[in-house]
């Protein structure tokens, strides 16, 4: 079956551009997950989504950083102005509900020159 | 907060040894434990979870972990390390209740390496 799918698996972009990551969980996944993964930092949240709503934006690092979901489907993460330090692998993740374990889709390798 | 750590950043094995690698949690109440892996330029797959009863959980590929409450420990094991084992494993936990949503709080990783 479908897993999660992400794109675009890489991205290179200039500093200072706006980029946008896109995620499609497995269907009939009500909760969706953004995490980043950095050399430096490890695996880090960033974002949490049930249905189209964001009960918890806690782990976006600035206002740089948004996140929408529509259709309970569907998740863009868009990042405003990037930065040198924003080049990670950017990971979505979906479950069935919370707590259920989260299925991970192959993430967006974004740099930034 | 919760937290999570791998001791050991990387470990290497022969092919057909025994493996352990270490996770300790920092949590107060019960949590829900994972362990995951992640093969270069992939996605993470999960190995096995647990969340109650019994605290002997097998998963995937062979392996098997263990929760231990009383040393806060959930430490993953394979009898027999195949050469396609190779990858990094992470130690996740969720704190149950809350505010927290699911939300996974990861260790830093460890990089298993494994000679023929």
């Amino acid at each position: 079956g479908a897993g999660v799918s992400q794109s675009p698996s890489n991205k290179v972009t200039e500093k200072g551009k706006d980029v946008e990551l896109r995620c499609d969980p497995i269907s009939g996944h009500t909760a969706l997950y953004w995490y980043r993964q950095s050399l430096g930092q490890g695996l880090e949240f960033l974002i949490y989504f049930q249905g189209n709503s964001a009960p918890d934006k806690s782990g976006l690092p600035s206002d740089r950083f948004s996140a929408e979901r529509t259709g309970g489907s569907v998740s863009t993460l868009t990042i405003q102005r990037t930065q040198q330090e924003d080049s990670a692998v950017y990971l979505c993740a979906s479950s069935l509900t919370r707590y259920q374990p989260q299925h991970f889709g192959d993430g967006t390798r974004l740099s930034i020159l | 907060a919760q937290s999570v750590t791998q001791p050991d950043i990387h470990i290497t094995v022969s092919e057909g040894a025994s493996l352990e690698l270490r996770c300790n949690y920092s949590y107060g109440a019960t949590p829900y434990l994972f362990w995951y892996v992640q093969s270069p330029g992939q996605g993470l797959q999960l190995l096995l979870k647990y969340f109650s009863g019994d605290t002997l959980v097998q998963g995937i590929k062979g392996f098997e972990a263990e929760f231990k409450r009383s040393q806060s420990s959930f430490n993953l094991r394979k009898p027999s390390v195949h050469w396609s084992d190779a990858a990094e494993y992470f130690c996740a936990v969720v704190h149950a209740g809350g505010t927290s949503y699911g939300k996974l709080t990861f260790g830093q990783g460890t990089i298993l390496t494994v000679h023929p």
